[in-house]
């Protein structure tokens, strides 16, 4: 089955400053990366997906980028912010079933 | 995500005791799953369910036991043969349309007693 590994588990970073998440993937048969956001005790919540078709995505302060033949994607997050200190999980999955298989997650730590 | 309801919230189980989690959609999606989350770990697939009266297993099946009789209902039993049930239990849905991703309820957390 699909194995996601993410990277760093923890990060920390200043207020305003940039932060960057970086997930690989096993299956070269995945070709649907979303990225969720979970803060403590609530849901996840999607927060930008990138299908294998195409590079890179951007959503205002938050972008994807997807290399297929390496097998990696990643999240960047700029102008960072206190609301955005959270846990970030990555996924990956085949569209005909979306089953996702999820990296450990990162927490991402927001000093103002 | 207000159209996935999970209950209870918290839930306590004895020894040898079998309990079941509710998951309710009524947003009309094909697609629903199971997932557990442990502390400082990704989410892990339990069981999913594409269509109605259909379901399959995911990475981690052993001890839990799901059924699908109604689109919007996909409730969850977990059963004494799960040695170690403490866990946060996630339920999300999904359209059966191309591009549509998976949403979330709020969770149920199983504790044993």
């Amino acid at each position: 089955g699909e194995n996601v590994e993410q990277h760093p588990s923890t990060l920390s970073v200043q207020e305003g400053d940039s932060a960057v998440i970086k997930c690989t993937y096993s299956d070269s048969a995945s070709n649907y990366f979303p990225w969720y956001k979970q803060e403590l005790g609530k849901r996840p919540q999607l927060i930008i997906d990138i299908r294998s078709n195409v590079g890179e995505k951007k959503d205002q302060r938050i972008a994807v980028t997807l290399n297929k033949t390496a097998k990696h994607f990643s999240l960047h997050i700029t102008e960072t912010q206190p609301e955005d200190s959270a846990v970030y999980f990555c996924a990956a999955s085949i569209w005909s079933d979306y089953k996702l298989s999820f990296g450990a997650g990162t927490t991402v730590t927001v000093r103002a | 995500d207000g159209g996935i309801t999970q209950s209870p919230k918290y839930l306590f189980r004895k020894e040898g005791q079998n309990v079941t989690l509710s998951c309710e959609q009524n947003l009309n999606h094909d697609a629903m799953y199971w997932y557990r989350q442990d502390p400082g770990q990704g989410l892990r697939l339990i069981y999913y369910s594409q269509i109605v009266n259909d379901f399959q297993k995911g990475d981690i099946a052993e001890g839990y036991s799901v059924s699908r009789e109604k689109k919007e209902s996909f409730p969850l039993t977990v059963t004494s043969a799960q040695k170690n049930p403490t866990a946060f239990y996630l339920c999300a849905s999904r359209s059966s349309g191309s591009n549509q991703p998976q949403h979330f309820g709020d969770g149920t957390r199983l504790s044993i007693l």
